[in-house]
């Protein structure tokens, strides 16, 4: 079974909007964390968010936020007030338990912000 | 946040040469390095994970002796391709990973490697 699905293989938003990137996990550790990373064109890994499975709230950092709803094991991707600068590649990852030397990732989400 | 740079950015070589790509973390002491392979519109494929001062540990299907990796130092890891082929061409990303913190994975710029 896959570890990260993102059933989005790209996505188009008009600038200044929010958008909604989909992720779901699997896993039965209940220790584990969840990372959201940007991939430019230029092909860099931007680090985003992160989500610990035992934090109580929401991740947030500036102007993305991660929906996490562990009943349902996703981990969405908020992005509020789109930019033009946005248009990339976004990665939803998973450090499953304590094993800090295996990192799963999804196959991406195209993001393309419109004028 | 901690860096991780990567170096070359771009390289063409010919059929048959070996090409080294080089990973360091700047700022910290990394002593897990990951490698990976990213295909054309494809996500993250890990192909080993180095350890330094120790033989690296190969995913399944990645052939050890077409890609030597070499962990020497805290701070650098080495990806060779030997007798590199066209299909060798690729993008190559390292990462290493922090102690300290939530253990997320510092990302170099990657490598576009392109075998004529």
């Amino acid at each position: 079974a896959q570890k990260i699905t993102q059933t989005q293989p790209g996505m188009f938003v008009q600038e200044k909007e929010a958008v909604t990137l989909d992720c779901t996990y699997d896993t039965s550790d209940p220790s584990y964390g969840l990372f959201w990373y940007k991939q430019p064109s230029s092909g860099e890994m931007i680090f985003l968010i992160y989500q610990g499975s035992y934090d109580q709230q929401n991740a947030t950092e500036g102007r993305y936020s991660l929906n996490f709803q562990k009943a349902r094991k996703s981990a969405n991707l908020v992005i509020s007030a789109s930019q033009l600068g946005d248009s990339a590649m976004y990665f939803c990852a998973m450090r499953e338990g304590n094993n800090f030397n295996k990192f799963y990732f999804g196959s991406g989400t195209k993001l393309n912000v419109k004028p | 946040g901690a860096v991780v740079s990567q170096h070359p950015s771009w390289v063409i070589c010919k059929s048959g040469t070996s090409v080294k790509i080089e990973c360091r973390s700047l700022d910290f002491q990394a002593t897990t390095m990951f490698w990976y392979r990213q295909f054309p519109k494809q996500s993250l494929m890990l192909m080993a994970t180095s350890n330094e001062g120790s033989k690296a540990t190969y995913e399944q299907g990645v052939e050890k002796d077409k890609f030597l990796i070499n962990h020497a130092s805290l701070t650098l890891s080495t990806l060779t391709v030997t007798s590199a082929h066209p299909e060798d061409s690729s993008f190559y990303i390292c990462s290493a990973r922090e102690r300290r913190g939530t253990g997320e994975l510092f990302f170099g710029e990657g490598s576009r490697l392109t075998v004529l």
